[in-house]
């Protein structure tokens, strides 16, 4: 069983509904990041939560720390928002380096 | 705002060549990351440095990767001889310090391709 798991591991949805990306996670942790690239490549963090939620325009996160689940949301979805969502978490064994979930791809059509 | 910078953007070489890829992490970021993507998968960590040290190269194939930073500021990564299995992306990400609550700031990668 993976330490970091994702679901639905693709979606695809028309431009205008809400998304929901889960992750669970099996280790303990101290915080949790959800990334996000684009095809070609970039990764960028969107978020690093230890409680709680969090908003950033139509993107919000949440955390259950108790039941070790935390679900991405973006309201309004666009196409430009196509791309693999990535829940991770760091290894407090390893040096925090961070444990990876197997993304979800998403694709918003217009 | 702040970016890594990374180069080349691509590259393209034959089987047993020799390649390298340079990596400048945001200023004042003393945690640096070199991971390995191939395709359709999540990144590999390969190499961390905290400062000028290497802090886990656990992942690195050291027969034929190198990883260096040699003042604590940019980082060169090498193959050689590179492999048709080596053709993937390289990351090199960034972070403050390096802990739990650290942001990584990635680069825009590397893709490399061996024929």
């Amino acid at each position: 069983k993976n330490e970091v798991e994702q679901s639905p591991q693709n979606l695809t949805a028309q431009e205008g509904e809400f998304i929901t990306i889960n992750c669970s996670y099996s280790v303990g942790i101290s915080a949790l990041h959800w990334l996000q690239q684009h095809p070609g490549g970039g990764i960028v963090s969107l978020f690093m939560l230890s409680s709680g939620k969090k908003k950033h325009g139509r993107l919000i996160a949440t955390i259950n720390i108790q039941e070790k689940h935390s679900s991405l949301h973006i309201t309004a979805s666009h196409p430009r928002d196509s791309a693999v969502y990535i829940c991770a978490v760091p290894n407090m064994d390893s040096n925090y380096q961070l444990i990876w979930g197997a993304g979800t791809k998403l694709i918003i059509k217009p | 705002e702040a970016e890594v910078a990374q180069s080349p953007r691509y590259k393209i070489t034959e089987k047993s060549q020799a390649v390298a890829f340079w990596c400048d992490p945001i200023s004042g970021h003393a945690t640096l990351y070199w991971y390995r993507q191939i395709l359709g998968q999540g990144p590999e960590l390969l190499v961390q440095f905290q400062d000028e040290s290497v802090v886990d190269d656990s992942q690195l194939p050291k027969d034929r990767f190198s990883a260096e930073r040699l003042k604590g500021v940019d980082s060169t990564l090498k193959i050689q001889p590179a492999e048709l299995g080596d053709s993937a992306m390289y990351l090199c990400a960034s972070s403050k310090q390096g802990t739990h609550t650290d942001t990584q700031y990635f680069g825009p990668g590397t893709r490399l391709t061996v024929l």
